[in-house]
């Protein structure tokens, strides 16, 4: 059982158009993570959230944690070839890191 | 360049043959971790070592062992390899000065097929 559920598993759209991706869990994390993995490589740390309600901003990527820390989502706004891989996000325990299933996103030009 | 390095990139292994996965750091951290991912499955955490001379469980230790030899080196290995530990495994090095402040780097995997 996974402690962490991402929806969707698969994403197709266009290039220029907006996504959400969601990461959903019933247990309360001191932390949460999310990574962005290309093809044969290993995930790679996009930002880290630690406070309820907290929202971050990297370029035209905006991360929110859940007021109660048990969820977070990640918003693209027009999004660009250069953003299609493997989205996942992960939440700390003390010194663990448990990550959700994946979000697979493909941006089409 | 400084990271993480993983070693060997591919094998494969026939069922009851045994390995060990080497992974290395340069970044002086002292969190250490081993991950194994499969389709679906997202990556699920085998073993951590949050600093030198100390190693825990994680969610699927099971078939494994660990050695923490060094602050840069942990490796991962299996004494009895099963089809059922085909997978892509990660190694990851982890800073964490304090709460807010996370760095992670992943290795680049081990692609591991047991026939």
């Amino acid at each position: 059982t996974q402690l962490l559920e991402q929806s969707p598993q698969f994403l197709s759209i266009q290039e220029g158009e907006n996504l959400t991706v969601y990461c959903n869990s019933s247990s309360v994390f001191s932390s949460l993570q999310w990574y962005r993995q290309e093809p044969g490589e290993g995930p790679v740390l996009l930002v880290t959230v630690v406070t309820g309600g907290e929202v971050k901003k990297l370029k035209r990527l905006t991360f929110q944690f859940g007021d109660a820390r048990k969820d977070s989502s990640l918003h693209i706004t027009a999004a660009q070839p250069g953003d299609t891989g493997l989205y996942l996000c992960a939440g700390g325990r003390g010194n663990q890191f448990y990550f959700g299933t994946g979000t697979s996103l493909t941006v089409i030009p | 360049n400084a990271g993480v390095t993983q070693t060997p990139k591919f094998q494969v292994l026939k069922t009851g043959q045994s390995m060990t996965l080497q992974c290395a750091q340069d970044m002086n951290h002292n969190s250490m971790y081993w991950y194994r991912q499969d389709p679906g499955m997202g990556l699920r955490l085998i073993y951590y070592s949050a600093s030198e001379g100390t190693t825990d469980k994680g969610e699927v230790p099971n078939g494994y062992n660990v050695s923490r030899l060094n602050k840069r080196e942990f490796s991962l290995r299996l004494e009895s390899a099963a089809p059922s530990q085909t997978s892509v495994y990660f190694c990851a090095s982890v800073f964490r000065p304090d709460r807010r402040d996370t760095e992670a780097f992943f290795g680049q995997g081990t692609r591991l097929t047991v026939v």
